[in-house]
């Protein structure tokens, strides 16, 4: 059973672009999160989403927005980006109900901004 | 909001000792609390989680318990290997969402 897979694994994008993220989770799972992890903060949560409704958001700007679509997988969106965007984000999986159930983590995108 | 902190940030232990890392939540809505690991360059992996009408869990050489008076729950690790060695993350969520909050992480270093 595949795992939950992000993609790309990698970028490198400059100031004020933007930037497009994606999470396919695991096989028959439709709730999909989306974390920031950094050294200072540590793993911070962005959004929660379930059958296509954001759930629930985190403490982060405007600029971070994310999208659940039919098939489950997800993307987030982070526009206008800044130096401190620097993170690697993290999404994942649970299982078929919208809470109760373990989460499983990608390997995550490593996202850089210079 | 939810707050959940955790101590040490840095334990180191010598091969075959124990190892135990504490968490306190302050949301009392919270009734699901997971441990990852997290090896370098790696992804947070769950080992073990436990449910707030449980008090204990243990699974091999790890086990978790939970006081829900005082908030607390704690990870135990026996006959520590150095395979062991990484930065683990307690967590809790609140029933019916997905967001995890989490601690500030402990890094684990077992010397042989």
């Amino acid at each position: 059973k595949a795992g939950v897979t992000q993609t790309p694994r990698y970028l490198i994008k400059t100031r004020g672009q933007q930037v497009t993220l994606s999470c396919s989770p695991i096989s028959g799972h439709r709730s999909v999160s989306w974390y920031q992890q950094t050294p200072g903060q540590g793993l911070q949560f962005l959004f929660e989403y379930f059958s296509e409704t954001q759930r629930n958001k985190g403490n982060f700007p405007g600029r971070f927005s994310g999208r659940q679509f039919s098939n489950s997988r997800s993307e987030m969106n982070v526009s206008t980006l800044e130096l401190g965007d620097s993170a690697l984000y993290l999404c994942a999986s649970s299982g078929k109900g919208a809470g109760d159930t373990e989460a499983f983590f990608g390997q995550g995108t490593r996202l850089t901004v210079v | 909001g939810e707050n959940v902190e955790q101590h040490p940030s840095t334990l180191s232990v010598q091969e075959g000792d124990s190892a135990v890392i504490k968490c306190t939540y302050s949301d009392s809505a919270s009734n699901y609390f997971p441990w990852y690991k997290q090896e370098l360059g790696k992804r947070p992996q769950l080992i073990i989680d436990i449910r707030s009408n449980v008090g204990e869990k243990k699974d091999q050489r790890i086990a978790v318990t939970l006081n829900k008076t005082a908030k607390h729950f704690s990870l135990h690790i026996t006959e520590t290997q150095p395979e062991d060695s990484a930065v683990y993350f307690c967590a809790a969520r609140r029933g019916g969402f997905q967001k995890l909050v989490f601690g500030t992480g402990t890094r684990l270093l077992v010397s042989p």
